[in-house]
């Protein structure tokens, strides 16, 4: 198993540029979480999604839309990229079960410019 | 609002010795705490998770504990060895709304050989 993957792993914008994040797991887990580090402010959630179709707001959503039209699948857009959203962003999946850890990717670095 | 704190920010100590890092939490009711481990440049695995009704866990040379009414999580590592190293974060999974964790900022974690 691959666990969970992020796609880019780093990449440059220049403001008012868009791009899409893909993140995929192979665990058939029904829940899944964007979320971003920051110096000094730990993770933040961004969307997340508890199945196929769905999505939901988190704490930090504004500038960024979510989709999920596969089950194995999250991605997360920003369509007009500002410097304030250079960070790192992490995806997680797990089962959905209250109780259950959250498996994590690698994560994307992201510079807008 | 739940608000999750982590002191100290840095820690660094030599090889062989027994630590605790700490977290702190606003809200007591949270419906478990878990401890990650976050490598530089890496994504975040899961240590140990406590449920709510547990006063700790254990796993190898890591004892996590938790008192629920103090708002309080120890986090005990014994015979810190340099590989030891990394960024230590807690979560609290809140017993209202959906399942979503809340992360303190980390402590970052230095052993010395």
């Amino acid at each position: 198993n691959a666990g969970v993957t992020q796609t880019p792993k780093f990449r440059v914008l220049k403001t008012g540029q868009s791009m899409t994040l893909l993140c995929a797991q192979d665990m058939n887990h029904e829940y899944m979480y964007w979320y971003r580090q920051d110096p000094g402010m730990g993770l933040r959630l961004i969307h997340y999604s508890v199945g196929e179709g769905t999505t939901a707001k988190g704490e930090v959503p504004d500038g960024y839309n979510v989709s999920r039209l596969k089950k194995q699948n999250f991605l997360l857009g920003l369509e007009s990229a500002a410097p304030s959203q250079t960070s790192v962003y992490f995806c997680a999946s797990n089962r959905g079960a209250r109780g259950e850890t959250q498996y994590f990717g690698p994560g994307t670095r992201l510079l807008v410019l | 609002k739940q608000e999750v704190t982590q002191i100290p920010a840095a820690l660094s100590v030599p090889e062989g010795e027994n630590l605790v890092l700490n977290c702190s939490f606003t809200d007591s009711a949270i419906y478990n705490l878990q401890w990650f481990r976050q490598d530089p440049g890496k994504g975040l695995t899961s240590l140990l998770l406590i449920q709510s009704s547990q006063r700790e866990q254990t796993s190898g040379r890591l004892n996590a504990s938790l008192d629920k009414s103090s708002g309080r999580s120890t986090l005990y590592i014994a015979a810190s060895q340099p590989g030891d190293s990394a960024t230590y974060l807690c979560a609290v999974d809140m017993t209202s709304g959906t399942y979503k964790y809340i992360f303190g900022t980390g402590t970052r974690l230095k052993v010395l050989a």
